[in-house]
């Protein structure tokens, strides 16, 4: 079974400029989670998505959204980029453990630096 | 504050030895506490998942214990080798009414020496 995919896996942009970027969950899941991973913050939550509806949405400014697509696909989408949204985006998908918690997996992220 | 901090922040011990690496976590209301191994560059990868009721749980080398009381875990790695080497990330899940929130803590990054 392919694993999470992300593309592109490295971007560069200047400020002011906007990005997409992409994920691809593990077939057959139907959850999409996004995250930012910095070396001051850690990885912080942005927004989880399922079945095209953003269920969950964690402390980003509104420069931040994303949306899923009916084949599960998502993309994040970052406009008026500044500096301090360098970082690794990283992308996971999610099913239900046999009764159990949903177990994510990872996607190997899109290194996003803003110059 | 729903919070998890993890101990210490950096650590190296030599090839062969034993760890454990902590985590303590003031997220309510607690629905599951996982590990996370991540290689610099990549993704994490889950090394365990435990629910409320559970208190320990291996996988290979590694175990995980938790205490829901005093709201802690720890992660044991037995007989390290060098690819040991990562950062180990512990999350704690929100319980939501729809979908999952997860918080997650700074991460202990480890570095085994042969």
């Amino acid at each position: 079974k392919a694993g999470v995919t992300q593309t592109p896996r490295y971007l560069i942009k200047t400020r002011g400029q906007q990005v997409t970027l992409s994920c691809s969950p593990i077939s057959g899941h139907r959850s999409v989670s996004w995250y930012q991973q910095t070396p001051g913050q850690g990885l912080q939550f942005l927004f989880e998505y399922f079945s095209e509806t953003q269920r969950n949405k964690g402390n980003f400014p509104g420069r931040f959204s994303g949306r899923q697509f009916s084949n599960s696909r998502s993309e994040m989408n970052v406009s008026t980029l500044e500096l301090g949204d360098s970082a690794l985006y990283l992308c996971a998908s999610s099913a239900p453990l046999a009764g159990g918690p949903n177990e994510q997996f990872f996607g190997p992220g899109t290194r996003l630096t803003v110059l | 504050k729903n919070q998890v901090e993890q101990s210490p922040q950096s650590l190296i011990i030599l090839e062969g030895k034993n760890c454990t690496l902590q985590c303590n976590y003031t997220v309510s209301p607690f629905s599951n506490l996982r590990w996370y191994k991540q290689d610099t560059g990549r993704g994490p990868v889950s090394l365990t998942i435990m629910t409320f009721s559970e208190n320990t749980k291996s996988n290979g080398r590694y175990t995980a214990t938790l205490d829901a009381d005093t709201k802690q875990s720890s992660l044991h790695i037995t007989a390290s080798q060098l690819s040991d080497s990562a950062s180990y990330i512990c999350v704690v899940t929100l319980h939501m009414e729809y979908g999952n929130k997860l918080v997650f803590g700074a991460g202990t990054i480890l570095r085994v020496k042969s």
